[in-house]
């Protein structure tokens, strides 16, 4: 199975900050790598995927970048309603393996 | 816009068999993968396996021994079958829809709103 390591596992920032996550593979996955934002109670909701795509009808702050094992999720301007929590995910092999989440928090 | 929906006992026994629906509307079913993931209280995610709507499946290797997963395309449903559960099963079950052609590099887009299932007797 390919292991997803995520850093920091939470983080405190304020509205506004500049927010980086990253996400590391234990083999190279090209860019087959998703990113998810879940709420309190709610499912997670695909932001990301193949790295670097925007997901139709997410906000243009965030973006993904990064091939092979490293990964970032940058949130540019973070808002009110982007405290969640953020999982990365590889598409590149069965079984399909999530990372451990980043809680984003108010500072 | 495609929407998925899980059903089923929110309380299972330990030692007996899991078993939930996923219900797909606004969309249709025979195309994609179609997924099934799992959290436990306060954990991570956790990947069980997916269909595709021809009926070919996949499921990961540490649940394989224990997971079914089916599809009624007449019904727009696909569901899950865990057998022999013990609490360490206790967690909110999504349903997920995943590629149209592979699950490979592809994100799961549409996801139902999550069923919580505890087994305890």
């Amino acid at each position: 199975d390919i292991q997803m390591t995520q850093s920091p596992s939470s983080l405190s920032a304020s509205v506004g900050d500049r927010v980086t996550i990253t996400c590391r593979a234990s083999q190279s996955i090209g860019t087959y790598l998703n990113w998810y934002q879940q709420k309190p109670g709610k499912a997670p909701k695909l932001l990301i995927y193949k790295a670097s795509s925007l997901q139709s009808g997410v906000p243009s702050r965030f973006s993904g970048s990064g091939s092979g094992t490293d990964f970032t999720l940058t949130i540019s301007s973070l808002q009110p309603e982007d405290f969640a929590t953020y999982y990365c995910q590889q598409s590149y092999s069965i079984p399909l393996t999530f990372g451990g989440g980043t809680k984003v928090e108010i500072k | 816009q495609v929407q998925l929906q899980e059903s089923g006992p929110g309380l299972v026994k330990p030692s007996e068999t899991l078993s939930l629906t996923c219900t797909v509307s606004g969309g249709s079913i025979s195309s994609h993968f179609w997924n099934w993931i799992r959290q436990p209280p306060g954990k991570g995610l956790e990947w069980i396996g997916y269909i595709y709507y021809s009926g070919g499946t996949n499921y990961s290797p540490s649940l394989k021994s224990r997971v079914t997963i089916s599809v009624d395309t007449s019904k727009k449903q696909f569901s899950l079958k865990l057998n022999s559960v013990t609490a360490a099963d206790t967690a909110v079950y999504y349903c997920a829809r995943g590629g149209l052609l592979t699950m490979l590099g592809e994100g799961l887009d549409s996801w139902g709103q999550g069923t919580l299932v505890t087994v305890s007797s």
